[in-house]
């Protein structure tokens, strides 16, 4: 596609259910990354994925936070037993040049956990 | 840990008045250096950027930022803001230290200008 697309927009949750959040990177970009985005905190790197390399899951910041990329385009951040805490923007993005850093970002889904 | 500090969280100023964000990062390698934009209600989008060459980099409308190594600095400058300049602005770094593939983001600061 043309840009970064990110689904669903808006995401409201109960406190303890599994959410599935989507991004589709832009059509060629092997590189992909995950960003959360809480008010005053900036963006909290999350995960890369780069090609078939081994993802950077450095940025998880809990076991119940999951990243897949299927097929080395569509990934899906999948966050277990939500809490209230986890409520943010999520933002997904896509690299131009991998090796340089510089990206093009997705709108973002806003989760809120109730 | 490769960190980026911004120390403007809010910042106000009056249209025409001066504008100069400070951007610090903790790495002591080659880095790459990014400043991005978030105007309200859209997405983050690429300000400008620097890799080598002139430390001295210019950007989209009228923005400007400056790579100082000795200082670990890169500071976004612009000598008239405008009403339209109403954003929240993040500085980021790549390093060698991780290949360039992390981007790594500072805080952000809310600039507001007003008319």
């Amino acid at each position: 596609g043309a840009g970064v697309s990110q689904s669903p927009s808006n995401k409201v949750t109960e406190k303890g259910k599994d959410v599935e959040l989507r991004c589709d990177p832009i059509s060629g970009h092997t590189a992909l990354y995950w960003y959360r985005q809480s008010l005053g905190q900036g963006l909290e790197f999350l995960i890369y994925f780069q090609g078939n390399s081994a993802p950077d899951k450095s940025g998880l910041p809990s076991d119940r936070f999951s990243a897949e990329r299927t097929g080395g385009s569509v990934s899906t951040l999948t966050i277990q037993r939500t809490q209230q805490e986890d409520s943010a923007v999520y933002l997904c993005a896509s690299p131009v040049r991998p090796l340089k850093g510089e990206a093009f970002f997705g709108q973002g889904t806003r989760l809120t956990v109730v | 840990a490769q960190s980026v500090s911004q120390h403007n969280h809010h910042v106000i100023l009056s249209e025409a008045a001066s504008l100069e964000l400070g951007c610090n990062y903790s790495y002591g390698g080659t880095v790459n250096l990014f400043w991005y934009v978030q105007y309200p209600g859209q997405h983050l989008q690429l300000l400008l950027k620097y890799f080598s060459g002139d430390p001295l980099v210019k950007g989209i409308k009228g923005f400007e930022a400056e790579f100082i190594k000795s200082k670990f600095s890169f500071n976004l400058r612009k000598p008239s803001v405008q009403w339209s300049d109403t954003a929240e602005y993040f500085c980021a770094v790549t390093s060698m230290n991780t290949g360039f593939q992390k981007l790594v983001f500072g805080t952000g600061t809310r600039l507001l200008v007003s008319p």
